[in-house]
């Protein structure tokens, strides 16, 4: 099954700030793979697909991006209300696999 | 509006078995794959299994394999997880999902279910 690594665990950042995420796949999976935001004690909300699109309703400030094996979500100008948890998620033949995720306190 | 209410968690002991329930509305349920993620506490996510949309192909991570069972009853719009020989580690709130069409993301959560695994 492909592994998906994200960095960091966790980040401290202030409003206004631009910040990222990364998530690695141990092999390519071309651009299928999504980021989740999670708040305490909801369910998780999908941001972004295709590595690239963004989901309806999602404020232009998430974006994601691929190099490689390397996936970014970058959030810039960090809001309160993007304090969360955040998760990568791509999918193969036979599994489904989710990143360790990302803390970002505000 | 899409609604996925997932039912049945609580308190079991190990070695015990429990049937989760998912009722949905506000879409054709017949029309989407399904699946379970779980999360245990203070942990991440982890994909359980899933269903296609006529039940007839399901697929299951290998930690709860020849465990859990997944089903659907698309007459009643009720998706299902029978999970059988529970283990501690099995504690988690348990996600009901909804696939969008021709993806592999997730586009609609329900509000998870607690099970908790504990003599």
């Amino acid at each position: 099954a492909i592994q998906l690594t994200q960095s960091p665990s966790s980040l401290s950042a202030s409003v206004g700030d631009r910040v990222s995420v990364t998530c690695r796949t141990s092999q390519g999976i071309n651009s299928a793979l999504a980021w989740y935001q999670q708040k305490p004690g909801k369910a998780p909300k999908l941001l972004i697909y295709d590595a690239s699109s963004l989901e309806s309703g999602v404020p232009a400030r998430f974006s994601g991006s691929v190099s490689g094996t390397d996936f970014t979500l970058t959030i810039t100008s960090l809001q309160p209300e993007d304090s969360a948890t955040y998760y990568c998620q791509e999918f193969d033949s036979f599994s489904l696999t989710f990143g360790g995720g990302t803390r970002v306190d505000i | 509006d899409v609604q996925l209410v997932e039912s049945g968690g609580t308190l079991v002991q190990p070695g015990g078995s429990l049937r989760l329930s998912c009722a949905a509305s506000g879409f054709t349920f017949t029309n989407y794959w399904m699946h379970w993620v779980r999360q245990g506490p203070g942990k991440g996510l982890e994909w359980v299994s899933r269903t296609n949309s006529d039940g007839s192909s399901t697929t299951y991570a290998d930690s709860v394999k020849g465990r859990f069972t997944i089903s659907r009853d698309n007459a009643k719009n009720t998706l299902h997880l029978q999970m059988n020989s529970l283990r501690v580690e099995d504690t988690a709130v348990y996600y009901c999902v909804r696939v969008r069409r021709g993806t592999s993301y997730f586009d609609s959560w329900g509000q998870g279910t607690l099970v908790t695994v504990s003599s």
